[in-house]
């Protein structure tokens, strides 16, 4: 089954909004959670990322939320910029094991000026 | 951080054929992995590359369709066999940077499969 899970496949939002993307995983061994970017057939690039012991990273307009009993984390946008339309790609691994990164299926947004 | 470099960017190939994807890293890392792109935005993972013993593979990918060679800790290759149009698509090639837990990826090589 999937391990990471995005609910949402698609999110629009009106530039300088807040944006919220969800994603819920199943592994209580994962303890490493990021976020990453990623435009049409390219690499997927790291934005953000946090380890299990702390429940929360801002790193400028992007801070991710981590709720281990919940089995969740999100990644806040503020400001939202026709620059950041793209697709955002969820993804955990235990770091303490075999530390493969297991993705979500991605979120594409649009930020419309 | 780390560099990954992947060879070729782009290739064609016909149906039955077998083509290979060399992957190399700038620096020695401990962990590679190979991704397969899906549903023209996620990744997932195929395999992880074992230096010096057999990659492990993750439901869904065997090493009779690809197989992988990890020979030393700067290098993969990951090859198609029998290759089929629905295994168009486009391959990375990642790995752990150094010390840091941050997970880096290759430019992708994109495979069509006529």
């Amino acid at each position: 089954g999937q391990q990471v899970k995005q609910s949402s496949p698609s999110l629009t939002v009106q530039e300088g909004g807040i944006l919220i993307l969800n994603c819920d995983y199943e592994n209580d061994m994962f303890d490493y959670f990021a976020w990453y970017k990623k435009y049409p057939d390219n690499s997927p690039t790291l934005l953000i990322s946090v380890r299990s012991n702390v429940d929360k990273r801002e790193d400028g307009r992007f801070t991710v939320f981590l709720n281990k009993s919940g089995k969740h984390f999100s990644l806040h946008i503020t400001a939202s910029q026709p620059e950041d339309t793209a697709v955002y790609l969820c993804a955990a691994a235990n770091q303490g094991g075999s530390a493969k990164l297991i993705f979500g299926e991605g979120t594409k947004l649009t930020v419309s000026s | 951080s780390v560099l990954l470099y992947q060879k070729p960017n782009r290739d064609i190939c016909q149906s039955g054929t077998s083509l290979k994807i060399q992957c190399v890293a700038d620096s020695q890392v401990v962990s590679m992995f190979w991704y397969q792109q899906f549903q023209e935005q996620s990744l997932m993972l195929m395999a992880t590359a074992n230096e010096g013993s057999e990659a492990t593979y993750e439901s869904g990918f065997t090493k009779d369709k690809f197989p992988i060679s990890r020979p030393n800790l700067t290098f993969s290759t990951l090859t198609v066999n029998n290759a089929r149009p629905g295994d168009s698509s486009i391959y990375f090639c990642s790995s752990m940077g150094g010390s840091s837990y941050e997970q880096y990826f290759g430019p992708g090589t994109r495979l069509t499969v006529l």
